[in-house]
């Protein structure tokens, strides 16, 4: 079982449409970072949550972290081509260890 | 702002080869970070380091090594590289424990 289950693995949506993704554990977290990662790069962090039921937003794209710190929810209004990337979830586990989901993969068609 | 350089980009490595991956950030972390990315099993720890002179080993650690001589250079040794070790590798840098990540671009590496 893994300590991140993200879901779902692969979604395809168009132009315009709204989704969410979604993070989950049975394990309680800390905190838990999102990222975002095109094709050929590196993973970008989108955002940080820490607090139970914690919502932030970054312009078309609303997080939050569930009332026990077990989940997390990305929510994107009317996506782009632009959002088209994968979707990744991590958590801090011990000391220097940064927990990575296998992610979301988002395809937003023109 | 350069932020976290990796070198090469691309590598084609034979069984048995060996090669440095290089690392450099320019943005004073103390913390560094060596992932591997295969597909659909996410990015697994390898080395971390958090300063110059201490590294210690991650999830991964089997087949390679590295070094932390100063706080911007990170580089990750592959000895006798075998195809297993075929995969994306990402260097992250970070101002600590509990702060985000900063990502290279990545180096493909393929063993063949």
């Amino acid at each position: 079982t893994q300590l991140l289950e993200q879901s779902p693995q692969f979604l395809s949506i168009q132009e315009g449409e709204n989704l969410t993704v979604y993070c989950n554990s049975s394990s309680v977290f800390s905190s838990l970072q999102w990222y975002r990662q095109e094709p050929g790069e590196g993973p970008v962090l989108l955002v940080t949550v820490v607090t139970g039921g914690e919502v932030k937003k970054l312009k078309r794209l609303t997080f939050q972290f569930g009332d026990a710190r077990k989940d997390s929810s990305l929510h994107i209004t009317a996506a782009q081509p632009g959002d088209t990337g994968l979707y990744l979830c991590a958590v801090q586990t011990g000391a220097n260890n940064l927990f990575f989901g296998t992610g979301t993969r988002l395809t937003v068609i023109p | 702002n350069a932020g976290v350089t990796q070198t090469p980009k691309f590598r084609i490595l034979k069984i048995g080869q060996s090669m440095t991956l290089q690392c450099a950030q320019d943005m004073n972390h103390n913390y560094m970070y060596w992932y591997r990315q295969d597909p659909g099993m996410g990015l697994k720890l390898i080395y971390y380091s958090v300063g110059a002179g201490i590294t210690d080993k991650g999830e991964v650690p089997n087949g390679y090594n590295v070094s932390r001589s100063t706080t911007e250079d990170f580089p990750l040794r592959l000895e006798l590289a075998a195809p297993s070790q075929t995969s994306v590798y990402f260097c992250a840098s970070s101002r600590g424990d509990r702060y985000g990540y900063t990502f290279g671009s990545g180096t493909r590496l393929t063993v063949v």
